[in-house]
C-alpha cells in the first residue's frame, strides 16, 4: 500500500482478554517498529524488526507482550491478559534499513 | 545502544517569536537525524531531517543544525504560528551492516500563543 496501515483503528477489550494488533508496513521497507503512546506522553519503544535479524525486544514491558513479523512484512503485536494500564495508542512505523520512518495511524486500545 | 535526550519538555512562545528545541545523542556513529511533528490525535510526521555530512539544513521557517563533535542537534522554528503548536520529536539513527535503528527523544510540547 501507499502508507503504513494499522488495524483495528480502535479496540475496546475487557480486562484479562488477549488482543492482537496488526501492522502492514510500506512495501519494501525492511525495518518495522512498534511504539506505545499514552495520552499526552512520548513514544515508548516496544520492539524493532530489521530484515532477517533477531528483533530488538528490549522495550517490551512484560512477558504478556509479544510480536511477530511474518515473511518480513506484516507484523502482529499480541497482548495477553490485558490490564487497564495497557490502554494507550499503539503506533507502528516502517523504514528502509532504519532510515526515514513512516508511521501508521495507530490503534487506540482501551481496556475496561 | 543509542540514547537521545531532548529539551525542553514543554515550550511556550508568543506568535511570531522563534522556538528552539535541542537534542543530544550518545552514539558517535549515528548519522541520520530526523524531526517529527505530532499534532493532537494524529500520527507523527517527518518535518525535516539532516545527515551527518551536513551541518545545517533549512526548509522555509524550519531549520535544523547538527554539531557532530558535541553530539547535539537542534530544531529552529522562526516566525512561529498557532499551527506550529504540536509535540516535536527528535530522533537519531545508529547501527551498521544494514541494521540501523531509530531512537526517539521524549518529545517537546510546543505551544504558540496568539
Amino acid at each position: 500500500g501507499a502508507g503504513v496501515s494499522q488495524s483495528p483503528s480502535n479496540k475496546v477489550t475487557e480486562k484479562g482478554k488477549d488482543v492482537e494488533l496488526r501492522c502492514d508496513p510500506i512495501s519494501g521497507h525492511t525495518a518495522l517498529y512498534w511504539y506505545r503512546q499514552s495520552l499526552g506522553q512520548g513514544l515508548e519503544f516496544l520492539i524493532y524488526f530489521q530484515g532477517n535479524s533477531a528483533p530488538d525486544k528490549s522495550g517490551l514491558p512484560s512477558d504478556r507482550f509479544s510480536a511477530e513479523r511474518t515473511g518480513g512484512s506484516v507484523s502482529t503485536l499480541t497482548i495477553q491478559r490485558t490490564q487497564q494500564e495497557d490502554s494507550a495508542v499503539y503506533l507502528c512505523a516502517s523504514s528502509f534499513q532504519g532510515g526515514l520512518a513512516f508511521f501508521g495511524q495507530g490503534t487506540r486500545l482501551t481496556v475496561v | 545502544g543509542e540514547n537521545v535526550e531532548q529539551h525542553p519538555s514543554t515550550l511556550s512562545v508568543q506568535e511570531g517569536d522563534s522556538a528552539v528545541i535541542k537534542c543530544t545523542y550518545s552514539d558517535s556513529a549515528s548519522n541520520y537525524f530526523p524531526w517529527y511533528k505530532q499534532e493532537l490525535g494524529k500520527r507523527p510526521q517527518l518535518i525535516i531531517d539532516i545527515r551527518s555530512n551536513v551541518g545545517e539544513k533549512k526548509d522555509q521557517r524550519i531549520a535544523v543544525t547538527l554539531n557532530k563533535t558535541a553530539k547535539h542537534f537542534s530544531l529552529h522554528i522562526t516566525e512561529t504560528q498557532p499551527e506550529d503548536s504540536a509535540v516535536y520529536f527528535c530522533a537519531a539513527t545508529s547501527g551498521g551492516a544494514g541494521s540501523y535503528q531509530l531512537t526517539f527523544g521524549k518529545g517537546t510540547k510546543l505551544s504558540v500563543i496568539p
